[in-house]
């Protein structure tokens, strides 16, 4: 089966670093996504790792390791309005670029 | 340039009765992808447009069904509605294989 596991919730301090990590069961895939979504809105793309390794756009850095099973999203200087959920996501390239969306992990910056 | 529009942005039916959503890919974008999204639940797929044609759906009944018109506009059919399909119903359309999302219509069904 295909199944994507992220911890459901994380709290943190304006102004630190946090890492939401990702873990997947499932090969083959082309690409792993990042999205955030803030309560009550649509997702919107943050990221997209298709090699291992490190991909760093501003504030937000995105990994990933194939041969582990992981991932993990990066946020430095954090920010209230950083708080949204954290959804991690891989596409295939058969089906349409079918994409298996994890349930997300909510963060909470805190003053 | 304009981002995928859905309508209307909230909708409120009664058990049995039906419910018709509609999106607008961004300019260009050929196919369109529909997502459930429970409260407090992960995205669920249900359907994918290209061209027209049905290409894919997930593990609904055939009560959700939908469609897609020459200018790639789609509309999500929900037929005899159940208290379980409250939840928030998003579209997003792709380029490359990134999808852009919608604001989403949320759905309640009382």
């Amino acid at each position: 089966g295909q199944n994507i596991d992220q911890p459901t919730e994380m709290t943190a301090t304006e102004g630190a670093i946090v890492q939401i990590n990702c873990t997947y069961q499932t090969s083959g895939f082309n690409g792993l996504f990042w999205y955030q979504q803030h309560a009550g809105e649509a997702p919107t793309f943050l990221s997209y790792n298709v090699l291992d390794g490190l991909e760093e756009k501003g504030r937000f850095s995105s990994f990933l390791s194939r041969s582990k099973g992981y991932s993990y999203l990066l946020l430095k200087e954090l920010q209230m309005k950083d708080s949204a959920s954290y959804l991690c996501a891989v596409s295939f390239a058969t089906g349409g670029f079918k994409t298996i969306f994890g349930a997300g992990t909510r963060l909470f910056v805190k003053a | 340039e304009a981002g995928v529009t859905q309508s209307p942005t909230h909708l409120i039916k009664t058990r049995g009765q039906q419910a018709t959503l509609r999106c607008s890919p961004i300019s260009g974008h050929t196919s369109v992808y529909w997502y459930q999204q429970a409260l407090g639940l992960g995205l669920q797929f249900l359907l994918w447009y290209d061209e027209g044609e049905e290409r894919n759906r997930g593990h609904f009944p055939p009560r959700v069904s939908g469609r897609q018109v020459p200018n790639y506009s789609s509309e999500l059919n929900v037929n005899a509605l159940e208290l379980e399909d409250s939840a928030l119903y998003l579209c997003a359309s792709r380029l490359g294989e990134t999808q852009y999302f919608g604001p989403g219509t949320r759905l309640l069904v009382l």
